[in-house]
C-alpha cells in the first residue's frame, strides 16, 4: 500500500516564476492538506481539498492555489514566486468525517522549493 | 503570541534516557493531539494521536495531554541514536477540518 506520495523531490525556481508541486494521496484517502514549513519552523497549513473544493484555508495569499481531481490527486500552484516562498511543501492526505472535517493526517516526504 | 509554544532545543541525552518533550498552547477549543517524528529533509510522520485529556502509550512512547493547564507531553523511554530526530507537537479543534497547529518542533539527539 503506498502512502502519500509528492512529486517533484526538489525544485529551484526563480522570483517571479510560476510552480506547480503534486501529491498523491494514501489508498482510501479523499481529503488532501497542505502545509508550507519554513527551516526551523513547524509546518504551516495552507489549505485542505475535499470533493474537489478548498474547504478551508490559512493566512496565505491568493498567490496560492490548488486543484484537487476527482481520482483524489491535488496540486499547489504558486504564482510570483517570493524569495520567501523557499521552504518544504508537505502534502497530508486523510479521511473526511462527517461532522469533524478530517480523521488522522499522513504526511507526504514533501517538496523542497528553492526560490533564487 | 503563537497559539502552540514548544521548546526548539537542541536537546542532548545518552542513550538509554528518559526523555521528555512538551508544548503548551492558548486554544482552550483544541481537543485533538498530535506527536510527529520528522527525520531531515524528511515529512512528518504520525507518532501518537489523542483525544481529549488523558494518557496513551505505545511501545516506548506515551503521550499525555493535561488540558486544564493547557500542556502536553511526549515521554521517549530507553532512548536509541535512532530516535534522533526533530519532534513537532501538533493540535486542531473538534469542527475546524484539518488545520493542524503545529509546535516550532524540538531537535533531539540521542547519543550512543
Amino acid at each position: 500500500d503506498a502512502g502519500v506520495t509528492q512529486s517533484p523531490t526538489h525544485l529551484i525556481k526563480t522570483r517571479g516564476q510560476q510552480v506547480t508541486l503534486r501529491c498523491s494521496p494514501k489508498s482510501g484517502h479523499d481529503t488532501v492538506s497542505w502545509y508550507q514549513q519554513a527551516l526551523g519552523q513547524g509546518p504551516q497549513f495552507i489549505f485542505q481539498y475535499y470533493e474537489e473544493e478548498e474547504r478551508q484555508r490559512g493566512n496565505f495569499p491568493d498567490r496560492f492555489s490548488g486543484h484537487q481531481f476527482p481520482n483524489y490527486s491535488s496540486e499547489l500552484n504558486v504564482n510570483a514566486l517570493l524569495l520567501g516562498d523557499s521552504a518544504l511543501y508537505l502534502c497530508a492526505s486523510s479521511q473526511w468525517t462527517s461532522g469533524r472535517g478530517t480523521d488522522t493526517q499522513y504526511f507526504g516526504p514533501g517538496t523542497r522549493l528553492t526560490v533564487l | 503570541q503563537k497559539e502552540v509554544e514548544q521548546d526548539p532545543g537542541p536537546l542532548s541525552v545518552p542513550e538509554g534516557a528518559i526523555v521528555s518533550l512538551n508544548c503548551t498552547y492558548s486554544n482552550s477549543a483544541f481537543q485533538y493531539f498530535m506527536w510527529y517524528r520528522q527525520y531531515s529533509r524528511k515529512g512528518p510522520e504520525l507518532l501518537m494521536y489523542t483525544y481529549s485529556s488523558g494518557n496513551k502509550e505505545d511501545g516506548r512512547f506515551t503521550a499525555q495531554v493535561d488540558k486544564s493547564s493547557k500542556y502536553i507531553s511526549l515521554f521517549i523511554r530507553d532512548s536509541q541514536p535512532s530516535d534522533s530526530a526533530t519532534y513537532l507537537c501538533a493540535m486542531r479543534t473538534y469542527n475546524q477540518g484539518g488545520k493542524l497547529i503545529f509546535g516550532q518542533g524540538t531537535e533531539l539527539s540521542v547519543k550512543p
